[in-house]
């Protein structure tokens, strides 16, 4: 089984609704993430939590939130979603320390109408 | 701040040939480099990371990458390619002391042709 599992896989959605992406992850970290990918943008980190307690804004949190039920869980919202939110996002986690390696889930595929 | 420039979007290069995927950096701290691989329809894996000491440093599936501080490259290489290695490669940076985000840069496409 995966370490790091993201549902859905695809999801495609119209402009204003409300939509929860979600991860899991098996490998006792503390440390998850939220990117998205865009093509020619590379990974951009929109939330990043340290613990259950611990919540962070990334680089572009503008239009998403996120929620983190337990160690293993970490939720990212899209409140009222629009077209320019469309992208690849990806979940990950990581053990900390010094040159930590990120772990990541496979992916949700995102589409906007 | 720190930041990430793969100069390469697109890397075309024949099976069995070597090639060299680009990265530098730019950080005012010390830094921790990594370069991870992108297969078709999965998330990124890491593939190689430098640290400190010795400035060439080993991956897997035979990638090496040179950390060269003068020049603040963390350049790529591998020296034959097989078809599987088509992937997107993405170089990251990451400063040294408490906590620093990990910054990507914008990737680079290997496509290998038979």
């Amino acid at each position: 089984d995966a370490d790091v599992t993201q549902t859905p896989r695809n999801r495609i959605t119209k402009t204003g609704k409300r939509i929860m992406l979600e991860c899991s992850q098996t490998k006792g970290h503390d440390r998850m993430y939220w990117y998205r990918q865009d093509p020619g943008l590379g990974l951009r980190l929109i939330y990043y939590s340290f613990d259950v307690k611990d919540i962070n804004k990334g680089e572009i949190s503008d239009g998403y939130s996120v929620s983190r039920q337990a160690q293993a869980k970490f939720s990212l919202s899209l409140e009222s979603a629009i077209p320019n939110q469309t992208a690849l996002y990806f979940c990950a986690t990581s053990e900390g320390g010094r040159g930590e390696t990120q772990y990541f889930g496979p992916g949700t595929r995102l589409l906007v109408l | 701040a720190q930041s990430v420039t793969q100069l390469d979007s697109q890397v075309p290069v024949f099976e069995e040939a070597p090639v060299e995927l680009r990265c530098n950096y730019s950080s005012s701290v010390s830094v921790y480099l990594f370069w991870y691989v992108q297969y078709p329809n999965q998330g990124l894996q890491l593939l190689l990371k430098y640290l400190s000491g010795s400035t060439l440093v080993k991956g897997i599936n035979g990638f090496e990458a040179e950390f060269n501080k003068s020049q603040t490259s963390f350049h790529l290489r591998k020296p034959s390619v097989h078809i599987s290695d088509t992937a997107e490669y993405f170089c990251a940076v990451k400063g040294s002391g408490g906590y620093q985000k990990v910054t990507f840069g914008i990737g680079t496409k290997l496509q290998v042709i038979p």
